[in-house]
C-alpha cells in the first residue's frame, strides 16, 4: 500500500529535550516536505527536500532541522524544542517538486513541548 | 508568508443541504486545488485544477477554476454525514513550482 508513515504519532517531551520525528514513504518519490497545523494559521511548510541530499527552507524553519541521507526517508529534528513549537506536524511526498500539488500526507504527529 | 483568503471559515448544516465555499487571493495561479482533511488524518486531495474557467466534478464535488485565476470555489451537493472535515483550498503560483499557498480552511459540520 502506497503510504507515508510517520513517528511518533503523539508526543509529550520538555523543553530543551532533542527529538527526531521520522517520516518515511515508500513511493520511490523525489519531493518531500515537512507542515505544522496551528489553529488559524492553517498549514505552513517547515522545509522541503527536492531530492537526496538537497533540503531548504520553508516558510516556518527556526527552530527545526531535517537531512535527506536516503530517498524514502526524511526525518524533522528539533535540536532544543520550545513550548511554540507544540503543533501538528505533517510530513508530505510527491513524485517529484513541480507535482507538489500531487503530495501524499502522512497521518500526522502531535507534540506538546511543556 | 502568502495565504488565501477562504471562506467561510466554519459551517453548520443539515445533512442534505448544498455547501459552498471559496478562495480568492490578490495573486495569480496557475494550478488551483481542494484538500479535505478528516479528523486525525492528515490531507486528501480532493480536486485539482489547471485552467482558468475549468469546472471540475469528483461525485457530489464540483470545483471551478475563476476566469480571472484569482478565485476558486467547491461545492458539495447533498451532504452527507462522512463529508465532515476541514476543507482547504491551495493555489500553485506561475513560475514557482515547487510551492503550494494555502487557505486557512473551512470547517465542516453535518448534522444528520
Amino acid at each position: 500500500e502506497a503510504q507515508v508513515t510517520q513517528n511518533p504519532r503523539y508526543l509529550i517531551t520538555v523543553t530543551g529535550k532533542k527529538l527526531t520525528v521520522t517520516c518515511s514513504q515508500n513511493m520511490n518519490h523525489e519531493y518531500m516536505s515537512w507542515y505544522r497545523q496551528d489553529p488559524g494559521l492553517g498549514l505552513r511548510q517547515i522545509y522541503y527536500s527536492m531530492n537526496v541530499e538537497v533540503t531548504d527552507k520553508g516558510d516556518v524553519p527556526e527552530g527545526y532541522k531535517v537531512s535527506r541521507k536516503e530517498k524514502r526517508n526524511f526525518p524533522l529534528i528539533l535540536e532544543s524544542p520550545s513550548p511554540n513549537q507544540t503543533s501538528l506536524y505533517f510530513c508530505a511526498s510527491s513524485p517529484e517538486a513541480v507535482l507538489v500539488w500531487a503530495q501524499y500526507f502522512g497521518p500526522g504527529t502531535r507534540l506538546l513541548v511543556l | 508568508g502568502q495565504q488565501l483568503n477562504q471562506s467561510p471559515q466554519s459551517m453548520f448544516i443539515q445533512e442534505g443541504e448544498d455547501v459552498s465555499m471559496n478562495c480568492t487571493s490578490s495573486s495569480i495561479f496557475n494550478t488551483w486545488l481542494w484538500y479535505k482533511q478528516d479528523p486525525g488524518e492528515g490531507p486528501v486531495l480532493l480536486i485539482a485544477l489547471y485552467k482558468a474557467g475549468e469546472l471540475t466534478s469528483n461525485g457530489r464535488l464540483t470545483a471551478q477554476f475563476g476566469i480571472t485565476r484569482k478565485d476558486s470555489f467547491l461545492n458539495i451537493s447533498a451532504s452527507i454525514p462522512s463529508d465532515v472535515g476541514i476543507y482547504f483550498c491551495a493555489g500553485q503560483m506561475t513560475g514557482n513550482n515547487r510551492k503550494l499557498i494555502w487557505g486557512l480552511g473551512t470547517s465542516l459540520a453535518v448534522n444528520p
